[in-house]
């Protein structure tokens, strides 16, 4: 399986802070990288695709970067609304594995 | 637009079969573009994929659930079903599932999950 490690595992910041998380594979995956985003009791929401694809509907300040096996999910102005859980996971070979999660919360 | 629903038992007793359907409204189950997957996520968690299904009925499992898990997939009530087998405490957890576009493989339309507890 295709280890995923990202982080930090938890990020305290306050609106207006931009904010970085990395997630880091075991191995290349080339862009088959994907970032969600999940809210307490609710389902993962989509935010990136193939490592830097905005999701439709999604607001422009969360982007994606990265390829191989060094990958960022960066919000440029936090929102009220952004603080939440954030996973990566990579799509290039079955399992398709998920990081760990990193929990942004509230300075 | 495209909804997932998840339906099926909250409470299953240990060495028994947990069973769970996924309905799709609002949109094709056999679009050739997309597999439909299941995940899930023990409480307090992450997430951790179960496998995937094509309309044509192809299968993708997680190598660590292969030998007692089942997907399958029913076009005409557009249906995806999900059968573990052998559950213990460990299997606790929600249960989601989702389209998965074909190309990158990447999720974008989630069922609002369901809550599994293995308990006797």
């Amino acid at each position: 399986d295709i280890q995923m490690t990202q982080s930090p595992s938890s990020l305290s910041a306050s609106v207006g802070d931009r904010v970085t998380i990395t997630c880091r594979t075991s191995q290349s995956i080339s862009s088959y990288l994907n970032w969600y985003q999940q809210k307490p009791r609710k389902a993962p929401k989509l935010l990136i695709y193939a490592a830097s694809s905005l999701q439709s509907g999604v607001p422009s300040r969360f982007s994606g970067n990265g390829s191989g096996t060094d990958f960022t999910l960066t919000i440029s102005s936090l929102q009220p609304e952004d603080f939440a859980a954030y996973y990566c996971q990579q799509s290039y070979s079955n399992p398709y594995t998920f990081g760990q999660g990193t929990k942004l919360e509230i300075k | 637009q495209l909804q997932l629903q998840e339906s099926g038992p909250g409470l299953v007793k240990p060495s028994e079969t947990l069973s769970l359907t996924c309905t799709v409204s609002g949109g094709s189950i056999s679009g050739s573009t997309y597999y439909w997957g299941w995940i899930r996520q023990p409480p307090g968690k992450g997430l951790e994929w179960i496998g995937r299904i094509y309309y044509s009925g192809s299968t993708y499992y997680n190598p660590s659930l292969k030998s007692r898990v089942t997907i399958s997939v029913d076009t005409s009530k557009k249906q995806v079903s999900l059968k573990l087998r052998s559950v213990t405490a460990a299997d606790t957890a929600v249960y989601f599932c989702a389209r998965i576009y074909g190309n990158h493989f990447y999720m974008d339309v989630w069922g609002e999950g369901t809550t599994v507890t293995v308990s006797s």
